[in-house]
């Protein structure tokens, strides 16, 4: 399997556009997890599903920032406008069921908002 | 959500053993105790994970203490490869939320 994987890798862009990171879950798994790393905050969850349904949003930071799961295996994460505080490296991970069942972590989206 | 306390930074020697502290005194008898680390410019990834008893695996040894106020990672050998930031996490197990810490900084010298 190749593992979680999330696009793209790296994203430039500018105050006030729109991005869409996206995120493929390991085929199997029905439970997704978002996440963004700064050096101030460290690593937050943002949001996490489970088998489509959106479970608990209460990191998300504000209405300017949007998830959808629109099939079983993939997931976007969209920030509508952007804000240059959004810069950080975001990660999506996936689990199968519930618990105590490990995530696995894709290698992130390193975004940087000018 | 209960915290758990890492220090923040940590050496070791390759080839030395690596003993990981974590203390965790609010525990709730319904968490359990995980642990992921985050390689540099990685994403974390699991490592071990237990409940009560000590638990193996090919990564790592956890050893839990009797009251679980506090649980110990083990490397037994440390290589370059495990210089990483490693976080215990408490999990409830009836949910599927992992509350990242800070934390402990592990460097490994040749």
């Amino acid at each position: 399997d190749a593992g979680v994987i999330q696009s793209p890798r790296h994203e430039v862009t500018e105050m006030g556009q729109e991005v869409t990171l996206r995120c493929k879950l390991i085929s199997g798994h029905n439970s997704l997890f978002w996440y963004r790393q700064t050096m101030m905050r460290g690593l937050e969850l943002l949001i996490y599903f489970n088998n489509n349904v959106p479970i608990d949003d209460s990191g998300m930071p504000e209405d300017r920032f949007s998830a959808k799961m629109p099939n079983a295996s993939f997931s976007t994460l969209k920030i509508q406008p952007s804000e240059p505080r959004d810069s950080a490296v975001y990660f999506c991970a996936s689990s199968w069921g519930t618990g105590v069942h490990e995530q696995f972590f894709g290698p992130g989206t390193r975004l940087t908002v000018l | 959500d209960a915290k758990t306390t890492q220090p923040n930074s940590m050496e070791s020697n390759e080839e030395e053993p690596v003993h990981l502290p974590c203390n965790h005194s609010t525990i709730s008898g319904t968490d359990y105790i995980h642990w992921y680390r985050q390689l540099p410019s990685q994403g974390p990834e699991y490592v071990i994970h237990g409940l009560t008893s000590n638990v193996n695996n090919r990564m790592a040894s956890l050893a839990i203490a009797e009251d679980r106020k506090s649980s110990t990672l083990i490397l037994h050998r440390a290589t370059l490869r495990d210089a990483a930031v490693y976080y215990c996490i408490l999990r409830d197990r009836n949910t599927d939320k992992l509350i990242f810490g800070t934390g402990t900084r592990l460097q490994v010298f040749p």
